[in-house]
């Protein structure tokens, strides 16, 4: 069975501070791995790792795939307080169904 | 343009009673997926659609949950006789098309509580 498991479960930092956000896979045919920010309800899409595409950047998050260990990281730097929520990391399994961890939840004091 | 949409936003309903969850994908994306997600939880898959068709309901959990897409576009989830154990988030997604190499986009979701 399709598995993600993310680590921490929670983590709590000041603004300013960096922070790493881990996700480890096990999945029968590998082809992609999301991350999403989830703030209230809905998810908002960050990145799509793939086996052409394993590091991706977007102002001051960014992440790397590791396809031999299979994990990735999502590193935030200079975090800020809107960088609060919860942190999902997701791969496609059987079908096209996406299978998630259980997220990380990320607080950022002021 | 605009984003996926699902209304209502809440739904409060009473045990055995029929609810409609009702998502609407964003324009052109031609797969829609349902997922159902609980406190502390990520969102766990329940059905998706390429087209009009349900090419994958393996996530169901029992035969009081259906979904529909008739015309390829806006689809329905319906719980009949609806338990306690019913209540979540329930979340819809679209892609532009189905496959492991294209973004499912989520909607803000219908929290449902059963008392």
């Amino acid at each position: 069975e399709d598995k993600v498991v993310q680590s921490p479960l929670s983590l709590v930092v000041h603004e300013g501070d960096t922070v790493t956000l881990n996700c480890s896979y096990e999945v029968t045919n590998f082809r992609s791995l999301l991350w999403y920010k989830q703030e209230k309800k809905a998810p908002t899409f960050l990145f799509m790792l793939t086996s052409s595409g394993i590091e991706k950047k977007s102002g001051r998050l960014s992440s790397i795939l590791d396809k031999k260990e299979l994990f990735s990281i999502l590193n935030i730097t200079a975090t800020q307080t809107g960088d609060s929520a919860v942190y999902l990391c997701a791969v496609p399994s059987y079908g096209n169904k996406l299978v998630f961890g259980a997220g990380t939840i990320l607080r950022v004091k002021s | 343009g605009a984003g996926v949409s699902q209304t209502p936003s809440n739904k409060v309903t009473e045990k055995g009673k029929y609810v409609e969850l009702r998502c609407d994908p964003i324009s052109g994306h031609t797969a829609l997926y349902w997922y159902r997600q609980s406190l502390g939880q990520g969102p766990e898959f329940l059905i998706y659609f390429q087209g009009t068709g349900a090419a994958d309901d393996s996530g169901l959990p029992n035969d009081r949950f259906f979904a529909v897409r008739p015309e390829g576009s806006v689809s329905t989830l319906k719980i009949q006789r609806t338990e306690r154990g019913d209540s979540a988030v329930y979340l819809c997604a679209s892609s532009l098309r189905a496959g492991p190499l294209y973004e499912q986009y989520f909607g803000p979701g219908t929290r449902l509580t059963v008392t």
